[in-house]
């Protein structure tokens, strides 16, 4: 079985101060690790995914993780946050040998402060 | 390309009532995902599908719900009867395999 553990349900940020989303998971295979980013009211957007080969992985709107096996961690960094970085982030981890279905983390809501 | 397309984006019913979802997914995706939304349990998979073949449904709630993929460009979840527990944002999402998936808009279920 797998699971995530998003630590902090909200996070508030100054703007252009650093964003860091933390995620851990625990997954009896190889894991495909995922981000997605809602905005209110819409649909989770993919900001970025590993799957194979190099460990650190560059996103959309700037950010990026880090997948580091032996602390089973994916946390999400962006250097200088935006008002418009203002969402909900779920950290997701994918099951190959099970049609690849999502078991997300809990979620991560961010606030952006002027 | 249109992308995931769920219908309809908000509906309200009486409880009791029965409630039909409905996704068109993406052309040429095999897989076939219904989520269920909430603030009490975030994200669950309800079920999902693969080459419209319901692969695993233990997701499902309860008896109550029920999902079809009659073809590959249409799924249908529904509810009967629906109850106000069952107050939701649903999400569909289909994914090719080696690709990512990508996730309709949503339909916001309220059950009063």
């Amino acid at each position: 079985a797998q699971s995530v553990t998003q630590l902090g349900s909200h996070v508030s940020v100054s703007e252009g101060a650093l964003v860091l989303l933390r995620c851990n998971y625990s997954s009896s295979v190889p894991p495909y690790l995922f981000w997605y980013v809602q905005y209110p009211n819409q649909g989770l957007q993919l900001l970025l995914k590993y799957t194979t080969g190099a460990t650190l992985v560059k996103g959309i709107n700037g950010f990026e993780a880090e997948f580091k096996k032996s602390e089973t961690s994916f946390h999400l960094t962006k250097p200088s946050a935006h008002m418009s970085d203002a969402a909900e982030y779920f950290c997701a981890v994918s099951d190959s040998t099970a049609g690849n279905k999502l078991t997300f983390g809990g979620g991560t809501r961010v606030l952006v402060k002027p | 390309d249109a992308g995931v397309i769920q219908s309809p984006r908000h509906e309200v019913t009486e409880m009791g009532q029965e409630v039909t979802l409905r996704c068109k997914p993406i052309s040429g995706h095999d897989y076939l995902f219904w989520y269920r939304q909430t603030m009490m349990r975030g994200l669950e998979l309800l079920i999902y599908f693969n080459n419209n073949v319901p692969i695993d449904d233990s997701g499902m709630p309860e008896d109550r719900f029920s999902a079809k993929m009659p073809n590959a460009s249409f799924s249908t979840l529904k509810i009967q009867p629906s109850e106000p527990r069952d107050s939701a944002v649903y999400f569909c999402a289909s994914i090719q395999e080696g690709s990512g998936y990508t996730f309709g808009s949503g339909t916001r279920l309220t059950v009063v």
